[in-house]
Protein backbone atom coordinates (compact mmCIF):
# COMPACT_ATOMS: atom_id res chain seq x y z
CA UNK A 1 0.00 0.00 0.00
CA UNK A 2 1.06 3.56 -1.16
CA UNK A 3 2.35 5.02 2.02
CA UNK A 4 2.59 8.81 1.01
CA UNK A 5 -0.18 9.42 -2.03
CA UNK A 6 0.30 12.79 -4.15
CA UNK A 7 -2.96 12.92 -6.44
CA UNK A 8 -1.58 15.73 -8.12
CA UNK A 9 0.30 15.17 -11.01
CA UNK A 10 0.65 18.71 -11.93
CA UNK A 11 -0.83 21.88 -11.17
CA UNK A 12 -0.79 25.71 -12.57
CA UNK A 13 -0.94 28.54 -10.87
CA UNK A 14 -0.73 32.37 -11.67
CA UNK A 15 1.74 34.50 -10.34
CA UNK A 16 1.13 36.11 -6.44
CA UNK A 17 -1.87 33.51 -6.52
CA UNK A 18 -1.95 30.59 -3.63
CA UNK A 19 -1.95 27.19 -4.26
CA UNK A 20 -2.69 23.93 -2.01
CA UNK A 21 -0.48 20.64 -3.10
CA UNK A 22 -2.29 17.91 -1.96
CA UNK A 23 -0.25 14.81 0.05
CA UNK A 24 -1.96 12.34 2.12
CA UNK A 25 -0.55 9.39 4.30
CA UNK A 26 -0.65 6.18 5.50
CA UNK A 27 0.79 5.03 9.02
CA UNK A 28 0.33 3.02 12.04
CA UNK A 29 3.34 4.67 13.53
CA UNK A 30 1.75 7.15 16.37
CA UNK A 31 5.45 9.19 15.80
CA UNK A 32 6.45 10.29 12.61
CA UNK A 33 7.29 13.32 10.45
CA UNK A 34 5.99 14.58 7.41
CA UNK A 35 8.23 16.82 5.31
CA UNK A 36 7.62 18.44 2.27
CA UNK A 37 10.81 18.97 -0.81
CA UNK A 38 11.09 21.41 -3.85
CA UNK A 39 12.86 19.53 -6.75
CA UNK A 40 13.89 22.52 -9.23
CA UNK A 41 14.87 21.79 -12.75
CA UNK A 42 18.56 21.53 -12.25
CA UNK A 43 17.67 18.66 -10.19
CA UNK A 44 18.63 19.37 -6.26
CA UNK A 45 16.45 18.58 -3.51
CA UNK A 46 15.64 21.20 -0.88
CA UNK A 47 13.98 20.93 1.82
CA UNK A 48 11.13 23.45 2.61
CA UNK A 49 8.71 22.31 6.02
CA UNK A 50 8.17 19.87 8.94
CA UNK A 51 5.45 18.56 10.66
CA UNK A 52 5.74 16.44 13.79
CA UNK A 53 2.56 14.20 14.51
CA UNK A 54 2.31 15.65 17.95
CA UNK A 55 2.67 19.08 16.62
CA UNK A 56 -0.74 21.04 17.60
CA UNK A 57 -0.21 23.83 15.68
CA UNK A 58 0.21 23.76 11.56
CA UNK A 59 4.03 24.09 10.35
CA UNK A 60 4.69 27.85 8.81
CA UNK A 61 8.17 28.57 7.16
CA UNK A 62 7.97 31.95 5.20
CA UNK A 63 5.73 31.75 2.82
CA UNK A 64 5.14 27.63 3.14
CA UNK A 65 2.15 26.28 5.40
CA UNK A 66 1.35 22.99 5.90
CA UNK A 67 -2.34 22.30 6.42
CA UNK A 68 -2.19 19.13 9.13
CA UNK A 69 -5.50 17.09 9.43
CA UNK A 70 -3.80 14.35 11.51
CA UNK A 71 -7.55 12.36 11.70
CA UNK A 72 -7.77 12.50 7.62
CA UNK A 73 -4.08 11.89 6.93
CA UNK A 74 -3.43 14.75 5.15
CA UNK A 75 -0.52 17.22 5.17
CA UNK A 76 -0.79 19.73 2.18
CA UNK A 77 1.79 22.28 1.74
CA UNK A 78 0.29 25.55 0.86
CA UNK A 79 2.10 28.29 -1.01
CA UNK A 80 1.21 32.15 -0.62
CA UNK A 81 1.66 34.68 -2.78
CA UNK A 82 3.46 32.20 -5.75
CA UNK A 83 6.31 33.74 -7.51
CA UNK A 84 8.02 32.31 -10.90
CA UNK A 85 10.60 30.90 -8.92
CA UNK A 86 8.48 28.54 -7.10
CA UNK A 87 7.94 26.47 -10.64
CA UNK A 88 9.29 22.82 -9.90
CA UNK A 89 8.31 19.27 -8.54
CA UNK A 90 7.38 19.08 -5.21
CA UNK A 91 7.76 16.02 -3.10
CA UNK A 92 5.92 14.83 0.72
CA UNK A 93 7.81 12.49 2.30
CA UNK A 94 6.94 10.73 5.97
CA UNK A 95 9.29 9.52 8.04
CA UNK A 96 7.94 7.33 10.74
CA UNK A 97 9.93 6.91 14.34
CA UNK A 98 8.88 3.20 15.10
CA UNK A 99 11.73 1.41 12.97
CA UNK A 100 12.13 2.91 9.61
CA UNK A 101 15.34 3.59 10.57
CA UNK A 102 15.13 6.58 9.14
CA UNK A 103 14.07 5.78 6.39
CA UNK A 104 12.35 9.09 4.10
CA UNK A 105 9.19 7.70 1.96
CA UNK A 106 8.80 9.68 -1.10
CA UNK A 107 5.32 10.31 -2.60
CA UNK A 108 5.44 10.66 -6.46
CA UNK A 109 5.78 14.42 -6.44
CA UNK A 110 3.43 17.25 -7.80
CA UNK A 111 5.20 19.48 -11.00
CA UNK A 112 3.98 22.77 -10.24
CA UNK A 113 3.88 25.57 -13.28
CA UNK A 114 3.49 29.58 -11.91
CA UNK A 115 2.14 31.24 -14.95
CA UNK A 116 3.25 35.35 -15.44
CA UNK B 1 28.60 25.93 4.66
CA UNK B 2 27.13 22.80 5.61
CA UNK B 3 26.47 20.25 2.62
CA UNK B 4 25.97 17.25 1.07
CA UNK B 5 28.84 16.34 -2.06
CA UNK B 6 28.16 14.09 -4.45
CA UNK B 7 30.13 12.99 -7.05
CA UNK B 8 30.41 13.24 -9.75
CA UNK B 9 27.55 15.29 -11.18
CA UNK B 10 26.72 13.37 -14.93
CA UNK B 11 28.34 9.94 -15.78
CA UNK B 12 27.48 7.96 -18.88
CA UNK B 13 29.27 4.42 -18.58
CA UNK B 14 29.04 1.42 -20.42
CA UNK B 15 26.98 -2.05 -19.16
CA UNK B 16 30.02 -4.35 -16.34
CA UNK B 17 32.26 -1.09 -15.81
CA UNK B 18 32.71 -0.65 -11.98
CA UNK B 19 32.10 2.58 -10.83
CA UNK B 20 31.59 4.30 -7.69
CA UNK B 21 29.69 7.84 -6.76
CA UNK B 22 31.03 9.27 -3.93
CA UNK B 23 29.72 11.59 -0.81
CA UNK B 24 30.92 13.54 1.94
CA UNK B 25 29.19 15.61 4.14
CA UNK B 26 30.61 18.21 6.68
CA UNK B 27 27.75 18.50 8.77
CA UNK B 28 28.98 15.49 11.11
CA UNK B 29 25.89 13.83 10.57
CA UNK B 30 25.50 10.21 11.98
CA UNK B 31 22.91 9.10 8.97
CA UNK B 32 23.56 8.79 5.87
CA UNK B 33 20.83 7.27 3.28
CA UNK B 34 21.12 6.76 -0.43
CA UNK B 35 18.66 6.96 -2.49
CA UNK B 36 17.51 6.56 -6.17
CA UNK B 37 15.03 8.72 -8.15
CA UNK B 38 12.86 7.16 -11.28
CA UNK B 39 9.92 9.09 -12.83
CA UNK B 40 6.64 8.34 -11.35
CA UNK B 41 7.94 6.25 -8.31
CA UNK B 42 9.46 9.32 -6.54
CA UNK B 43 12.95 8.67 -4.00
CA UNK B 44 13.37 4.99 -3.29
CA UNK B 45 15.80 3.95 -0.75
CA UNK B 46 18.94 2.11 -1.79
CA UNK B 47 21.18 1.86 1.48
CA UNK B 48 21.72 3.49 4.42
CA UNK B 49 24.08 3.88 7.39
CA UNK B 50 23.37 4.73 11.26
CA UNK B 51 26.83 5.39 12.37
CA UNK B 52 30.76 4.44 11.47
CA UNK B 53 30.58 0.72 10.09
CA UNK B 54 26.99 0.28 10.20
CA UNK B 55 25.12 -0.02 7.41
CA UNK B 56 21.65 -1.40 6.20
CA UNK B 57 19.59 -2.45 3.03
CA UNK B 58 17.06 -0.41 1.83
CA UNK B 59 13.81 -0.92 -0.38
CA UNK B 60 16.09 -1.12 -3.45
CA UNK B 61 19.52 -2.81 -2.61
CA UNK B 62 20.21 -4.85 -5.40
CA UNK B 63 23.24 -4.68 -7.41
CA UNK B 64 24.81 -1.68 -5.00
CA UNK B 65 27.28 -1.84 -2.25
CA UNK B 66 28.29 1.14 -0.03
CA UNK B 67 30.30 1.42 3.35
CA UNK B 68 31.42 3.72 5.86
CA UNK B 69 34.61 3.41 7.30
CA UNK B 70 34.54 7.51 8.19
CA UNK B 71 31.56 9.33 9.33
CA UNK B 72 32.02 12.05 6.66
CA UNK B 73 31.72 9.45 3.80
CA UNK B 74 29.65 7.11 2.36
CA UNK B 75 30.56 5.80 -1.05
CA UNK B 76 27.92 4.19 -3.45
CA UNK B 77 29.50 1.68 -5.36
CA UNK B 78 28.04 -0.54 -8.83
CA UNK B 79 30.34 -3.16 -9.13
CA UNK B 80 28.94 -4.47 -12.26
CA UNK B 81 26.46 -1.53 -13.60
CA UNK B 82 23.45 -2.52 -15.91
CA UNK B 83 20.99 -0.25 -17.41
CA UNK B 84 18.18 -0.52 -15.35
CA UNK B 85 20.18 1.13 -12.92
CA UNK B 86 20.71 4.74 -14.91
CA UNK B 87 18.83 7.21 -12.18
CA UNK B 88 19.15 10.06 -10.51
CA UNK B 89 20.79 9.28 -7.40
CA UNK B 90 21.18 11.07 -3.84
CA UNK B 91 22.60 11.11 -1.30
CA UNK B 92 21.34 12.59 2.26
CA UNK B 93 22.47 12.77 5.61
CA UNK B 94 20.53 13.84 8.94
CA UNK B 95 21.79 14.11 12.93
CA UNK B 96 20.75 10.79 13.92
CA UNK B 97 19.07 7.95 12.26
CA UNK B 98 16.57 8.03 15.16
CA UNK B 99 13.17 10.13 15.52
CA UNK B 100 11.04 11.22 12.83
CA UNK B 101 11.90 15.03 13.18
CA UNK B 102 15.19 15.68 11.34
CA UNK B 103 14.94 16.87 7.78
CA UNK B 104 17.46 14.90 5.69
CA UNK B 105 20.00 17.34 3.37
CA UNK B 106 20.15 16.09 -0.12
CA UNK B 107 23.56 16.42 -2.19
CA UNK B 108 23.15 17.68 -5.64
CA UNK B 109 22.47 14.45 -7.13
CA UNK B 110 24.24 11.98 -9.60
CA UNK B 111 22.72 11.56 -13.16
CA UNK B 112 24.18 8.21 -14.21
CA UNK B 113 23.39 6.28 -17.22
CA UNK B 114 24.35 2.72 -17.97
CA UNK B 115 24.61 1.75 -21.61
Amino acid sequence: AQKITQTQPGMFVQEKEAVTLDCTYDTSDPSYGLFWYKQPSSGEMIFLIYQGSYDQQNATEGRYSLNFQKARKSANLVISASQLGDSAMYFCAMREGGTSYGKLTFGQGTILTVHP
Amino acid sequence: EAQVTQNPRYLITVTGKKLTVTCSQNMNHEYMSWYRQDPGLGLRQIYYSMNVEVTDKGDVPEGYKVSRKEKRNFPLILESPSPNQTSLYFCASSLTGTGHNQPQHFGDGTRLSIL
